[in-house]
């Protein structure tokens, strides 16, 4: 079964300041791809960031990138010089291709001013 | 381009009455996906389609729920007879291929509570 834990259901940062988000998953297969999605209070869920299984090299989207560790399987997202406005729930997803997408139990993110 | 459109916005019903959504994905996005996402939970498939046809339905209450796509573009979720339990936020979302790196594109919701 693909299973998504994240270990951190709330995190809090300083605006301006750094924070990783972690995220592990569970898989068999050696082609996938991984996805960090935000969830503002609006609850619309917002791509911030994907990657594919193959590529070695750690994406990156302006303040957000990730740490995709493959061996050990893990896939967290760090925020650099962050925002009120990146205050949201985070979710981490699993997708192999043609199947469904699995996502963890969300990190609730507070930005203090 | 229009995001995925979805109503209503919220809905309260009494159990054992029956909701229905309605969702419109992105143009030209094939697959069209429902989610569930209970508080404090990731969301849960419930049914995927690509074009007018079902991929996977395998988590979806059949002896309650039922959802169509006719046309191969807007869809509804109905709900028949509702229970406390679901009682969640409905999730839309289109994607422009079932593969690889395409991502869900996801709409508002729809937040229903069941009384």
């Amino acid at each position: 079964a693909q299973t998504v834990t994240q270990s951190q259901p709330e995190m809090s940062v300083q605006e301006a300041e750094t924070v990783t988000l972690s995220c592990t998953y569970d898989t068999s297969e050696s082609d996938y791809y991984l996805f960090w999605y935000k969830q503002p209070p609006s609850r619309q869920m917002i791509l911030v960031i994907r990657q594919e299984a193959y590529k070695q090299q750690n994406a990156t989207e302006n303040r957000f990138s990730v740490n995709f560790q493959k061996a050990a399987k893990s896939f967290s997202l760090k925020i650099s010089d962050s925002q009120l406005g990146d205050a949201a729930m985070y979710f981490c997803a699993y997708r192999v291709t043609g199947n469904q997408f699995y996502f963890g139990t969300g990190t609730s993110l507070t930005v203090i001013p | 381009e229009a995001g995925v459109a979805q109503s209503p916005r919220y809905k309260i019903i009494e159990k054992r009455q029956s909701v229905a959504f309605w969702c419109n994905p992105i143009s030209g996005h094939a697959t069209l996906y429902w989610y569930q996402q209970i508080l404090g939970q990731g969301p849960k498939l419930l049914i995927q389609f690509q074009n007018n046809g079902v991929v996977d339905d395998s988590q979806l209450p059949k002896d309650r729920f039922s959802a169509e796509r006719l046309k191969g573009v807007d869809s509804t979720l109905k709900i028949q007879p509702a229970k406390l339990e679901d009682s969640a936020v409905y999730l839309c979302a289109s994607s422009q291929r079932p593969q690889g790196s395409s991502p869900l594109h996801f709409g508002n919701g729809t937040r229903l509570t069941v009384t």
